[in-house]
């Protein structure tokens, strides 16, 4: 079975800042790598996935994240952020035969101006 | 193209009592999962339906069960409420074939409270 672990619970950072969003997972098995958001009393939104090929991904809102097979990581960035990136975001994993998602605890980000 | 849509939104129901949400996925999508988000536990999958049979169950009790209907609309079934069982109840559509085809998408979800 794969495991997703996200490093941070918390991340509070400074508008206009970078910040970086940790996550680690454990599998056997070929997987693909998902990055959701969810703003308050909403539903998740896909921000990026690695399927395969290029290890960096980039998704919508400025955000991208790099796959490293070596050390079972997919990291999320974003250069500069806004107050609107305000969210909670979650890492999850599936296998590429499997029909489930298996998320990571989720990082609250606090954006401050 | 519409969205993944649940409803009701909102519920409120004391203990003992039963409840019924619905999902509506994405038209063209044969695979509908269901997860439970609670802040102690996180999210958790609870089943996956696909062309009206369950290909994939989490770890919950019997009281737990779903169904999947000709359209692809899923119902999702609790019954007993137990306090424990509040929490947001998202549903996820996807084309369910495999590979890169598993990408699933959110619909807003049912805030349940059990009083």
């Amino acid at each position: 079975a794969q495991s997703v672990t996200q490093l941070d619970s918390q991340v509070p950072v400074f508008e206009e800042a970078p910040v970086e969003l940790r996550c680690n997972y454990s599998s056997s098995v070929s997987v693909y790598l998902f990055w959701y958001v969810q703003y308050p009393n909403q539903g998740l939104q896909l921000l990026l996935k690695y399927l395969s090929g290029s290890t960096l991904v980039k998704g919508i809102n400025g955000f991208e994240a790099e796959f490293n097979k070596s050390q079972t990581s997919f990291h999320l960035r974003k250069p500069s952020v806004h107050i609107s990136d305000t969210a909670e975001y979650f890492c999850a994993v599936t296998r590429s035969n499997d029909y489930k998602l298996s998320f990571g605890a989720g990082t609250t980000v606090t954006v401050r101006a | 193209k519409a969205g993944v849509t649940q409803t009701p939104r909102y519920l409120i129901k004391t203990r003992g009592q039963q409840v019924t949400l619905s999902c509506s996925p994405i038209s063209g999508h044969r695979s509908v999962s269901w997860y439970q988000q609670t802040p102690g536990q996180g999210l958790q999958f609870l089943f996956e339906y696909f062309s009206e049979t369950q290909r994939n169950k989490g770890n919950f009790p019997g009281r737990f069960s779903g169904r999947q209907f000709s359209n692809s609309r899923s119902e999702m079934n609790v019954s007993t409420l137990e306090l424990g069982d509040s929490a947001l109840y998202l549903c996820a559509s996807s084309f369910g074939a495999g590979g890169l085809y598993n990408e699933q998408f959110f619909g807003p979800g049912t805030r349940l409270t059990v009083l």
